[in-house]
């Protein structure tokens, strides 16, 4: 069965430094790949995927996102975090229309 | 374009009463439909998804129910709400252009 591992719970940052998310996958194929960012008391919103093609993503807010297939994962970068970057993080995967599967999320503070 | 609405944003219903949540989508004709739970400090569950009218698939036995009565209409229903189903609801669409979710704004449900 396909999963979705978010290693990371929280994470903090410093304002101004760089963020990297990890997300490892495990699927009979390649996926279709998401990250999406939820605020407190919101819904979540998408801020990239990949299908195919060139493994780097660019994504809304400046993220980015890299497709490694060697090594299952798909980690969401961000060269300088602002503080309203604080938010959850979900990776998902999915393959054609069938229904995602999500990890079970990072939680990111920013610290001044 | 294509619109998702999801009410009310806040409940706090007595255990033991009737629930109902209502999504609607706008903009798009036969979209995927999910149901989703979040408790409190954890990730997505799903609860139910539907591919159609009438059509509705239960991930999870619990205490709540989900029908489809039109097209573009979602509804989470209770007959008798337990403590344990409080948490944030959030509904979302996919189309079968294969593109991720698009979710709804959430509904807190606080059972007292």
């Amino acid at each position: 069965a396909q999963s979705v591992t978010q290693p990371d719970i929280h994470i903090t940052v410093s304002e101004g430094a760089s963020l990297e998310l990890r997300c490892n996958y495990s699927y009979g194929a390649t996926p279709y790949l998401f990250w999406y960012v939820q605020s407190p008391g919101q819904g979540l919103q998408l801020l990239l995927k990949y299908f195919s093609g060139d493994t780097l993503v660019q994504g809304i807010k400046g993220f980015e996102a890299e497709f490694k297939r060697s090594q299952s994962s798909f980690n969401l970068r961000k060269p300088s975090v602002h503080w309203s970057d604080a938010a959850e993080y979900f990776c998902a995967v999915g393959f054609g229309n069938e229904k995602l599967t999500f990890g079970t999320g990072t939680r990111l503070t920013i610290i001044p | 374009s294509q619109t998702i609405h999801q009410w009310p944003a806040t409940l706090v219903q007595p255990v033991g009463s009737p629930l109902s949540l209502e999504c609607t989508v706008e903009g798009t004709s036969n979209p995927n439909l999910y149901w989703y739970r979040q408790a409190a400090g954890r990730g997505l569950q799903l609860l139910f998804y539907s591919v159609g009218i009438g059509q509705i698939s239960s991930e999870v036995p619990q205490n709540l129910s989900a029908s489809r009565p039109q097209d573009r209409q979602f509804i989470l229903s209770s007959k008798k709400l337990l403590l344990s189903d409080s948490g944030f609801y959030l509904c979302a669409w996919r189309s079968w252009s294969g593109n991720g979710y698009t979710f709804g704004s959430g509904t807190r449900l606080t059972v007292v």
